[in-house]
Parts: C-alpha cells; sequence; structure tokens
C-alpha cells in the first residue's frame, strides 16, 4: 500500500480534461515537500512529467499541469490525445520513514 | 543530454547475488545524489535507495525491505552507480531503475532499467 494515494484508474475521450488526484499527510505533501509527477508510457521508463508541483521540464505541452494544495496534489491534463494513455505516478518526500522517497501507486489513464 | 544506462540485469536464483550498474553522461555525476527505484511486473514504482555526493560523506540510505541486503556505491571518476544485491528473495523481482536527482524541488530522471527475476 503506497504511502500516497491515488486513483488506480480515469478515463476521458479526446479532446477532454482530466484530473489525477495524489493525497498525503501532514509528515509528506502537507508538511511542505513538493510533489513531482511521471509519465510512464507502456514498456518505458518513467518521465519527468510536472516538477516542483506545477512547473513542466522543457518539451511537455503545455496541456499538463500541476497543482498542490494542503495534504493534496493534482495532475491536470487538457485537450486529452491518444498518446497521453499512460500510467501516472506522483512523488514526494517523507521524513517519518524509512523510506524518505515515496510515491503514489499510479493512475492508469484511457483515452477512450 | 543526461543518459542513466543501466546494465547488470539477469536471472539469479533465491538467495543468489548480483550487481547493477548505471553509467551516467550528460552531467556533473559527482555533484549529485543518485537513487535507485525498482517497479514489479504489473506494480507500481518503489524507491530503493540513495546514495549522497561527496560533499555529504557518501551516505546512503534504504528502504527498510532491502536494509543488509542491498549496498549502493558509486565510482564518481567512472561517472557510475552500482546496486550490490545479496540474499535475493523472489519477491526483489522487478525492472530497476536508476536516477538522478536534480534536488528536492526537482525531481528525478530516470534510466531505461534493467530486469532482475528471482526464480529457482
Amino acid at each position: 500500500q503506497s504511502v500516497l494515494t491515488q486513483p488506480p484508474s480515469v478515463s476521458g475521450a479526446p479532446g477532454q480534461r482530466v484530473t489525477i488526484s495524489c493525497t498525503g499527510s501532514s509528515s509528506n505533501i502537507g508538511a511542505g515537500y513538493d510533489v513531482h509527477w511521471y509519465q510512464q508510457l507502456p514498456g518505458t521508463a518513467p518521465k519527468l512529467l510536472i516538477y516542483g508541483n506545477s512547473n513542466r521540464p522543457s518539451g511537455v505541452p503545455g496541456r499538463f499541469s500541476g497543482s498542490k494544495s494542503g495534504t493534496s496534489a493534482s495532475l491536470a491534463i487538457t485537450g486529452l490525445q491518444a498518446e497521453d494513455e499512460a500510467d501516472y505516478y506522483c512523488q514526494s518526500y517523507d521524513t517519518s520513514l524509512s523510506g524518505y522517497v515515496i510515491f503514489g501507486g499510479g493512475t492508469k489513464l484511457t483515452v477512450l | 543530454e543526461v543518459q542513466l544506462v543501466e546494465s547488470g540485469g539477469g536471472l539469479v536464483q533465491p538467495g543468489g547475488s548480483l550487481r547493477l550498474s548505471c553509467a551516467a553522461s550528460g552531467f556533473i555525476f559527482s555533484d549529485h545524489y543518485m537513487d535507485w527505484v525498482r517497479q514489479a511486473p504489473g506494480k507500481g514504482l518503489e524507491w530503493v535507495g540513495r546514495i549522497r555526493n561527496k560533499a555529504n560523506s557518501y551516505t546512503t540510505e534504504y528502504v527498510a525491505s532491502v536494509k543488509g541486503r542491498f549496498t549502493i556505491s558509486r565510482d564518481d571518476l567512472k561517472s557510475s552507480l552500482y546496486l550490490q544485491m545479496n540474499s535475493l528473495k523472489t519477491e526483489d523481482t522487478a525492472v530497476y531503475y536508476c536516477g538522478r536527482d536534480r534536488g528536492i524541488n526537482y525531481g528525478y530522471e530516470w534510466g531505461q532499467g534493467t530486469l532482475v527475476t528471482v526464480s529457482s
């Protein structure tokens, strides 16, 4: 069971907007640690999608955005495209555990 | 361009050992903390451990499930990261990724991964 909670799956039609939540606690996200998001396309390595809660690395389309509030964070994807179908993971930090780097369980995005 | 290339994966029997390597390029390796994460078949990402840089005495941290069995080391002259895995268990079967820690506010970049299968 992951320290950060994500919905197992979300879906949307092309062109629609979807959001993926990432819920933590006062010892991780709520303690002020940044949240990062990764996209994992089928059969590939995770790729940094959003860093520092809301920043996009160079090359990541503006359709992807992130936010953080309290003990939770969210990833939003607008103008959904078929190539967005992937697994998405949130990541943060927690000094109360032996595992200092923590991940969400991942969310499978299906483009209908 | 940052490149991280893992190698050394394969099939090993329970109780056996394996050493993974990660060759880094495209950045100043010695400046960065480096981590390993793993992904069991069909499962999510699990942090395995990290090694800090020389300025922070090359200290290491591990997830509880591998502590005492896995050892992370690095060779800054070769820009390489290593994961020595001993007393392997079937539940260690996973793709192992090495990652560059860009900083607590900047996330990680990951290599392409290497598959470790622990089975008799």
